[in-house]
């Protein structure tokens, strides 16, 4: 596609629930990045792809997170047993062999935990 | 590791009046510097970059930035401030030839006075 796409633009979930979060890259981006914004937090990495590999999941807070690539495109972020800790916008971007200077970023899932 | 210092998490400016935006950043390697900038309920643009060469880089929207390596410095200028500024700005750095994720600053509001 044109742009990094998202899904769901918006999500609330009861606290304790699992949660999927999409991000579909640009077409041919081999990169494929997840970001967490928090109030006041400001971004924080969460995990890497190249491919379908992540050689860098340092930033997933804690095990309930995970993240998954598939076909070197489409990516899911699962969040297991949600906390109200865990609200926020979750932005996934892609990038070509060009690396940071060539990111694009979705628009967010915003995600509230009640 | 990287890190990145934002002074001021609110600046306003009187329409008109010059922009200034502080970034000072942490890193054991040349970076690569970044800004972003945020709209309400969007993603992240880029507003320009530095890689390497010129240290004054002119980015979108009239916007300007000038890598100081004796100061650690990245600060984001605009001559005269435009009502289309006030959004969220983040300055993010990256290590180039790693897996070149962002590190971010955790952004400032910047607010236009009619």
């Amino acid at each position: 596609g044109a742009g990094v796409s998202q899904s769901p633009s918006n999500k609330v979930t009861e606290k304790g629930k699992d949660v999927e979060l999409r991000c579909d890259p640009i077409s041919g981006h081999t990169a494929l990045y997840w970001y967490r914004q928090s109030l006041g937090q400001g971004l924080e990495f969460l995990i890497y792809f190249q491919g379908n590999s992540a050689p860098d999941k340092s930033g997933l807070p804690s095990d309930r997170f995970s993240a998954e690539r598939t076909g070197g495109s489409v990516s899911t972020l699962t969040i297991q047993r949600t906390q109200q800790e865990d609200s926020a916008v979750y932005l996934c971007a892609s990038s070509s062999s060009q690396g940071a200077t060539g990111y694009t970023f979705g628009s967010g899932t915003r995600l509230t935990v009640v | 590791a990287q890190s990145v210092t934002q002074l001021g998490s609110h600046v306003s400016v009187s329409e008109g009046a010059l922009v200034l935006l502080r970034c000072n950043y942490s890193s054991s390697v040349p970076p690569y510097l970044f800004w972003y900038v945020q709209y309400p309920n969007q993603g992240l643009q880029l507003l320009l970059k530095y890689t390497t060469g010129a240290t004054l880089v002119k980015g979108i929207n009239g916007f300007e930035a000038e890598f100081k390596k004796s100061e650690t410095s990245f600060h984001l200028t605009k001559p005269s401030a435009h009502m289309s500024d006030a959004a969220e700005y983040f300055c993010a750095v990256s290590d180039p030839g790693g897996n070149e994720k962002l590190t971010f600053g955790t952004g400032t509001r910047l607010t236009i006075i009619p």
